[in-house]
């Protein structure tokens, strides 16, 4: 059973529009939440992040979103450029649990000049 | 300040065949954690080991295995090796606490044919 969900997996979008990259997770005790990105043959890199007790965090280009009541985050990228394409993953951890994150399957954001 | 690393970055095995992986986590980590990804399956935990204990354990079955050394590096192994073990491997290492982030290194690619 998914407790981390990217139920679209794959994004297109236009060179200076906005992405937004979805996540739902089901159990109401993740309280820390990120969003990693991934090239094609590297390992996963730190984007974002966000704690449970903000609705907001924002770095630059990126902004991630939480709604604490749908169970559910975002990841906005304004605006996106081609070198965003990539594959995104977001997790979700659990303070007074094991501390791993557990990881939805992804999004595959290609970004058309 | 150095990376993560892992070697070897590409693996070919035969069925049967054992394996094993090593990674160097980022100076003073204490954490390294190894995720098993295959296409469309995400990132799929496998164990963690912290102060040279495994801390905690994924669902895989109990060919998988590893082992932490006093300077934190970690190896893991794969037993009785499978067709369905193809995968990237990526190890992540961390100081080991709630609400921080993992760091991963580029990944093994193992294919066992």
């Amino acid at each position: 059973d998914q407790q981390v969900k990217q139920n679209s997996p794959s994004l297109s979008v236009q060179e200076g529009r906005i992405s937004i990259l979805n996540c739902d997770y089901t159990n109401s005790m993740f309280d820390y939440f990120l969003w990693y990105k991934k090239y094609p043959a590297e390992g996963p890199t730190f984007l974002i992040s966000i704690s449970s007790i903000k609705d907001k965090n924002e770095d630059g280009r990126f902004t991630v979103f939480l709604n604490k009541s749908a169970k559910h985050l975002s990841l906005h990228i304004v605006p996106s450029q081609p070198g965003d394409s990539a594959v995104y993953f977001c997790a979700a951890t659990l303070s007074g649990g094991s501390y791993i994150p557990t990881f939805g399957r992804g999004t595959s954001l290609i970004v058309h000049p | 300040k150095a990376g993560v690393t892992q070697t070897p970055r590409y693996l070919i095995k035969t069925r049967g065949q054992q394996v094993t992986l090593s990674c160097s986590p980022i100076s003073g980590h204490r954490s390294v954690s190894w995720y098993q990804q295959t296409p469309g399956q995400g990132l799929q935990f496998l164990f963690e080991y912290f102060s040279e204990t495994q801390r905690n354990k994924g669902n895989f079955p109990g060919r998988f295995s590893g082992r932490q050394f006093s300077n934190s590096r970690s190896e893991m192994n794969v037993s009785t090796l499978e067709l369905g073990d193809s995968a990237l491997y990526l190890c992540a290492s961390s100081f080991g606490t709630a609400q921080e982030t993992q760091y991963f290194g580029p990944g093994t690619r193992l294919l066992v044919l």
